[in-house]
């Protein structure tokens, strides 16, 4: 199983709106990424969680809130969007350490804010 | 900071063609590299990986090669079909740890 499984797979919110989009995995991989794609441009790291904590985050305003749960799961909050932050939000996971860290993605969320 | 260039932008061929597409990295100390496959508005399928330490992968009929020491990889689409016509990523991880750097990407349409 090298799924990577993102939902919702179509999100509307208003300005003010909290909402949260989720992705689950189960191939014991322990990074876990949260990707921004905004059309006909490559794919834009957001945050890295390595082994349940977050390692990297690239400057991403704080409106958005990423959260590790546990081993599988990976969520990002999101609160007080703007238009702008429409985009598809692209999940991925991988394994650590020496050895293959082949990155698998999920399908994406796409994320309109009104 | 790594840099990643995709050469060409776009590409249409007829149906049958064999094709390159070239990746291009300014920093050699590279972990590995993927080539993804991506649908219009859909996520990112993994096509290859190459380890540092790995000239090429192969799989069906693609090929993807890396010279690290030159900062290129390349992606062969042999005997092309209509099914190909997608965008092409590649990516590479440094050895620092968890940055995957993507390049622009190559669109890709093949005629029938």
């Amino acid at each position: 199983d090298t799924e990577v499984t993102q939902t919702p797979k179509h999100l509307v919110m208003g300005m003010t709106n909290k909402k949260s989009l989720k992705c689950e995995q189960h191939m014991g991989h322990r990074a876990m990424y949260w990707y921004k794609q905004k059309a006909k441009k490559p794919p834009e790291l957001m945050f890295v969680y390595s082994y349940e904590k977050l390692s990297i985050n690239e400057s991403v305003p704080s409106r958005f809130s990423p959260e590790c749960p546990n081993s599988s799961l990976l969520n990002l909050h999101l609160h007080a969007l703007q238009p702008e932050d429409s985009a598809l939000y692209l999940c991925a996971s991988s394994q650590e350490g020496v050895g293959s860290t082949e990155a698998f993605f999920g399908q994406g969320t796409r994320l309109t804010v009104v | 900071k790594q840099e990643v260039t995709q050469i060409p932008a776009a590409l249409s061929v007829p149906e049958g063609e064999n094709l390159v597409l070239n990746c291009s990295f300014t920093d050699s100390a590279i972990y590995n590299l993927q080539w993804f496959r991506q649908d219009p508005g859909k996520g990112l399928t993994s096509l290859l990986l190459i380890q540092s330490s790995q000239r090429e992968q192969t799989s069906g009929r693609l090929n993807a090669s890396l010279d690290k020491s030159s900062g290129r990889s390349t992606l062969y689409i042999a005997a092309s079909q209509p099914g190909d016509s997608a965008t092409y990523l590649c990516a590479v991880r440094d050895n620092a740890g968890n940055m995957l750097t993507f390049g622009g990407g190559t669109r890709l349409m093949v005629k029938p």
